[in-house]
């Protein structure tokens, strides 16, 4: 399967724990972004990074987020001190970057529950 | 930012029957996407739409990208059961920044 792949599917965490998240990105996309969909609502971009260089952060995206894309391939994204807030669909997905061709492709998600 | 709204939110209709839902945005867009979520999984593309006034298929499904360019419409025709899920339009605020999402319309058919 050449799709975006996300990893782990669920997690189930206590307030005040660390979790990653890990995302592979389609093989020649060099461009990975970070979603946040919380319930009857539409994905909400979090970051982004273009091969290995993280371009923007949005202001959903508080200090207790960080995101890496070490080599340019695969991605992780970390909460520290997680909140009962954070719970949501935590989704990756991958372009070519092209201002022509704007298609991203998405992965099947992380879903994240803090209790 | 730029918010894309969807209509209408939400919607029954009987199978086989023929269905329209449409995206607006206050400001231009250069390019419409339009995604299909089903339970528990990620967004799946279903047409990409790049120029004003462009009308594409994908089977049963038609979208158009509207000529003011504020606007996008999305039609499926003889809907079955699996076309039940939240669909949503979406586009780069400008150039080839990362895409917005509008909230979705979420479709229900009866059998």
């Amino acid at each position: 399967d050449t799709g975006v792949s996300q990893d782990p599917r669920h997690k189930i965490t206590k307030r005040g724990q660390n979790v990653t998240f890990r995302c592979d990105p389609i093989s020649e996309h060099n461009r990975l972004y970070w979603y946040r969909q919380t319930l009857g609502q539409g994905p909400e971009f979090l970051t982004y990074f273009q091969n290995e260089a993280q371009l923007e952060k949005s202001r959903l995206l508080s200090d207790r987020f960080s995101a890496e894309r070490p080599k340019g391939s695969f991605s992780t994204l970390e909460i520290q001190r997680t909140e009962q807030g954070d719970s949501a669909m935590y989704l990756c997905a991958s372009s070519l970057g092209l201002t022509e061709n704007t298609e991203a492709f998405f992965g099947q998600g992380t879903r994240l529950t803090v209790v | 930012g730029q918010q894309l709204n969807q209509s209408p939110q939400s919607m029954f209709i009987q199978e086989g029957e023929d269905v329209s839902m449409n995206c607006t945005s206050s400001s231009i867009f250069n390019t419409w996407l339009w995604y299909k979520q089903d339970p528990g999984e990620g967004p799946v593309l279903l047409i990409a739409l790049y120029k004003a006034g462009e009308l594409t298929s994908n089977g049963r499904l038609t979208a158009q990208f509207g000529i003011t360019r504020k606007d996008s419409f999305l039609n499926i025709s003889a809907s079955i059961p699996s076309d039940v899920g939240i669909y949503f339009c979406a586009g780069p605020n400008s150039g080839n920044t990362p895409l917005v999402f509008g909230k979705g319309t979420r479709l229900s058919v009866i059998a």
